[in-house]
């Protein structure tokens, strides 16, 4: 059983549109959550990181985290092309190690 | 400040060959975690070392092994290497034990 999933895409959006990547995970003793990009051929990068049910706003990028659904969505208001990378969810299950359980990542494209 | 540094780049060795990476944390953090990510996956978490010791592992064979020095600089082993381990190789530092993760650039390791 996958620990964290994520739908794979491609998803396409036009530039200047709304991007929703999702992803839920099966261990209720999760308690961080992160999002990372990652360009072809690099390593991920860390741009949010959410830890309590809720909104988290930072620039164009807004992660939203629901725990009773199990669930950490990431938005990317006014997409730019830029913006086209890999997105990984990533989920700490707190019990000894800091070790993150990674989804499979969803690949965007944001058309000009 | 400079980010978290990884070496070699890039490394090809044969079948059998064993193989040692170095990662050097940011500057200030504690802590050390490997991962190995293959192509079209998200990261798969190997070690996890802070304050120089062993605090997680993941589901990777006694042929990998890891170790931190005193200067929060890492290196990973892999012995006995096998055309499953072509992958790149990621270093995350974070400042404790349970905290953001920071990546380095990665070594791509290819075995033939």
């Amino acid at each position: 059983q996958k620990e964290v999933e994520q739908n794979s895409g491609p998803l396409s959006v036009p530039e200047g549109a709304i991007a929703s990547l999702n992803c839920t995970y099966s261990d209720r003793g999760s308690q961080s959550f992160f999002w990372y990009r990652q360009y072809s051929g690099k390593s991920p990068e860390l741009i949010m990181s959410i830890y309590s049910n809720g909104d988290k706003e930072d620039g164009r990028f807004t992660a939203q985290l629901n725990k009773a659904s199990q669930y950490v969505s990431l938005l990317i208001r006014d997409s730019q092309p830029s913006d086209s990378a890999t997105y990984l969810c990533a989920v700490n299950i707190i019990g000894g190690a800091n070790n993150l359980f990674f989804g499979t990542g969803t690949r965007l494209t944001v058309i000009p | 400040d400079a980010g978290v540094t990884q070496s070699p780049t890039h490394l090809i060795k044969t079948r059998g060959q064993h193989v040692t990476l170095r990662c050097s944390p940011i500057s200030g953090h504690k802590s050390v975690s490997w991962y190995q990510q293959v192509l079209g996956q998200g990261p798969q978490f190997i070690f996890q070392y802070y304050e120089k010791e062993e605090r997680g592992r993941g589901n990777f064979p006694d042929r990998f092994s890891a170790r931190q020095f005193p200067n929060y600089s890492s290196e990973l082993n892999v012995n006995a290497l096998l055309l499953g381990d072509s992958a790149l190789y990621l270093c995350a530092s974070s400042q404790g034990s349970v905290n953001e993760q920071f990546f380095g650039p990665g070594t791509r390791l290819t075995v033939l």
